[in-house]
Parts: structure tokens; C-alpha cells; sequence
């Protein structure tokens, strides 16, 4: 099974900046079926990214995905305020779907 | 665009089973996977398993194998998640989410959850 791991734990930032997140899994993804989430408090999640660097319908442009292999980085290029949220990556497409345990954007 | 409307917030006994339904609504799809994910209180997302209605296909976290049924009803576009044996551990909110079919390596398999519903509070309480 393909562990994700997120980091950091939580990134202080403020409006306007650029926001780099990292997911690192423990074998390759050779799919590239790695999808992004954002959730913010008392809601559900909402997919931002795809295929690692496809974005969902609706999703702004400031938000884009890389990465391949074992290394993947969803970046958020000017931070808005609604974009302080907790963002998870998940695995798919196969028997075992995981998750990262969660990168929390808080405001500095 | 999908609409998913889950069933309400459930109150249980230890020892007890609940299950939670998922009806989803505003597109005529054919091919679609259902997936469950659970989330307790002040922590991540939790992976419980999925279903493919048009193959049958489910596959279940390891973890919940044993105690975790998962069904669909194609005529209703719903997707049910039982859960028996349940301890105070089992107090999520528990998250239904539909997505596409993509390929696998031991064929199809859901793919991203493009849409999620609501979620329902399931509280495990003596």
C-alpha cells in the first residue's frame, strides 16, 4: 500500500503570496492519478487537481498541480483568503486509495 | 453537475450497525464509482472503500474489510455503507463521494471524487 506523506503540517502565510505544498509518496505513481483537496471547516471536500496537474471544473487559475513519480506539489500562486484551508492529497485508480494526512494554510 | 444529498445524522449503541445512504442526482452517467470516507473529529480524511454499480467491483480499506458492506442501487443512483460492530472509535463524520472510472492495473477502479455530499454525522454513544 502507497503511504502519502504531506509537508509541512501547517504553513503559515499571508494574502497575496505564493503557496507551495509537497506530497511525497513511498513508490512511484507511475499513473500520475494523484488528485488534490481542499476542505474547509464544516464542509466537505472539493477536488482541485487530477491527474496531478489537471484542475476540476470551476477551479481557479492561481491553483496548479506537478510533479510525477514520487514527488508532487500543488501550488496556489496568490493566496486569497478563502484559500486558507486544510488541502489533502489523495492516491487512486487502484485497489488501496490513500490519503496525506493533511497540510493546514493558516493566515500569518 | 452532480448533486449527492446523504441521509441524517445517526445516534448508536456500541455493538450496534448504522447505514448510511447517498443519492446523487443531475446527470445521466453511466459508468460512475461511489467511494465512502470517514473523518473523526479534528483529523484527516479517512479512505473506507468504493463501488462500481455497472460491474459490481467494491474493494474495502483493510482495516474495515471485516465489519464494512458497501452497495449500490443503479436504478436510484445510491450507495449505501454499513458499518456494524460499532464503538465510540466510529464517531466520523462519514463523507460519500462520486467520481469517475479510470483504468487500473487490474482494470477499473474509481478515479477522482469529483463530487462529494454533505456528510453524515454517525455518533457512537452507551
Amino acid at each position: 500500500e502507497i503511504v502519502l506523506t504531506q509537508s509541512p503540517g501547517t504553513l503559515y502565510m499571508s494574502p497575496g503570496e505564493r503557496a507551495t505544498l509537497s506530497c511525497r509518496a513511498s513508490q512511484s505513481i507511475i499513473t500520475n492519478y494523484l488528485a488534490w483537496y481542499q476542505q474547509k471547516p464544516g464542509q466537505a471536500p472539493r477536488l482541485l487537481i487530477f491527474g496531478a496537474s489537471s484542475r476540476a471544473t470551476g477551479i481557479p487559475d492561481r491553483f496548479s498541480g506537478s510533479g510525477s513519480g514520487t514527488d508532487f506539489t500543488l501550488t496556489i500562486s496568490r493566496l486569497e483568503p478563502e484559500d486558507f484551508a486544510v488541502y489533502y492529497c489523495q492516491k487512486y485508480g487502484s485497489s488501496r486509495p490513500t490519503f496525506g494526512q493533511g497540510t493546514k494554510l493558516e493566515i500569518k | 453537475q452532480v448533486q449527492v444529498m446523504q441521509s441524517g445524522a445517526e445516534v448508536k449503541k456500541p455493538g450496534s450497525s448504522v447505514k448510511v445512504s447517498c443519492k446523487t442526482s443531475g446527470d445521466s452517467a453511466v459508468t460512475y464509482a461511489f467511494t465512502w470516507v470517514r473523518q473523526a473529529p479534528g483529523q484527516g480524511l479517512e479512505w473506507m472503500g468504493g463501488i462500481i454499480p455497472l460491474f459490481g467491483t467494491t474493494n474495502y480499506a483493510q482495516k474495515f474489510q471485516d465489519r464494512v458492506t458497501i452497495t449500490a442501487d443503479e436504478s436510484t443512483s445510491t450507495a449505501y455503507l454499513e458499518v456494524r460492530s460499532l464503538t465510540s472509535e466510529d464517531t466520523a463524520i462519514y463523507f460519500c463521494a462520486r467520481g469517475v472510472v479510470v483504468a487500473g492495473h487490474k482494470g477499473a477502479e474509481p478515479g477522482q471524487l469529483d463530487s462529494w455530499g454533505q456528510g453524515t454525522l454517525v455518533t457512537v454513544s452507551s
